[in-house]
């Protein structure tokens, strides 16, 4: 069974770092790209960053580049979001989801975490 | 950017037949994929690739797409369809995640 397990969600303030990540298990790892969606209080589902399936590729929403970083170990089966210079409008329900192979437009989001909630306030 | 266009809501009774579009400049020509999402839950994948459905997802569920726009159809709506579905493509020229703003589903 596929499954996605996100974490460390924080309330962290106006200009502050954090760092969300999901632990994966179920299915082979190293072959699939991992995208991030959030979704805003009130808000609909917007998509945040994909790393590809060697780490090699990796793309950005223009709402967060420059901002985030997403990462992926392989070997433990883990992907990282570092958030830096937070605001209140990355405030959501951080999503983990897997692409159903490499990325691309063949390519579809098949898996989902449960999320984990990251708030900034100041 | 890309942008897809869903209508806010859509309301009908059980048993009825529910279509949310999704409207974006020639979407026939992508692959579209249909997430479900209940309140207080994670999205669930419920249409794939326009119109395969993942294993798991009921037959009342299916898909279409062509030229602009592209169609949820969910036939004998029950109570638990009640949601926000989105619509999601991927766009090539930006290499983006697109999503549609989402449509709330409920039974009447």
């Amino acid at each position: 069974e596929v499954q996605l397990l996100e974490s460390g969600g924080d309330l962290v303030q106006t200009g502050g770092s954090l760092r969300v990540s999901c632990a994966a298990s179920g299915f082979t790892f190293g072959s699939y790209a991992i995208s991030w969606v959030r979704r805003a209080p009130g808000k609909g589902l917007e998509w945040v960053s994909t790393i590809s399936a060697g780490g090699g590729q990796i793309y950005y929403a223009d709402s967060v580049k420059g901002r985030f970083t997403i990462s992926r170990d392989n070997p433990n089966y883990t992907v990282s979001l570092q958030m830096n210079t937070l605001k209140a409008a990355d405030t959501a329900v951080y999503y983990c989801a897997r692409n159903d192979g490499q990325v691309g437009a063949t390519t579809a989001i098949d898996y989902w975490g449960q999320g984990t909630l990251v708030t900034v306030s100041s | 950017s890309y942008v897809l266009t869903q209508p806010p809501s859509v309301s009908v009774a059980p048993g009825e037949t529910a279509k949310i579009t999704c409207e974006g400049n020639n979407i026939g020509g992508k692959s579209v994929h249909w997430h479900q999402q209940r309140p207080g839950q994670a999205p669930v994948l419920v249409i794939y690739y326009d119109r395969d459905r993942p294993s798991g997802i009921p037959e009342r569920f299916s898909g279409s797409n062509s030229g602009n726009m592209a169609t949820l159809i969910i036939s004998g709506v029950e109570a638990g369809d009640e949601a926000d579905y989105y619509c999601q493509v991927w766009d090539s020229t930006s290499d983006q995640w697109v999503f549609g703003g989402g449509t709330r589903l409920t039974v009447l």
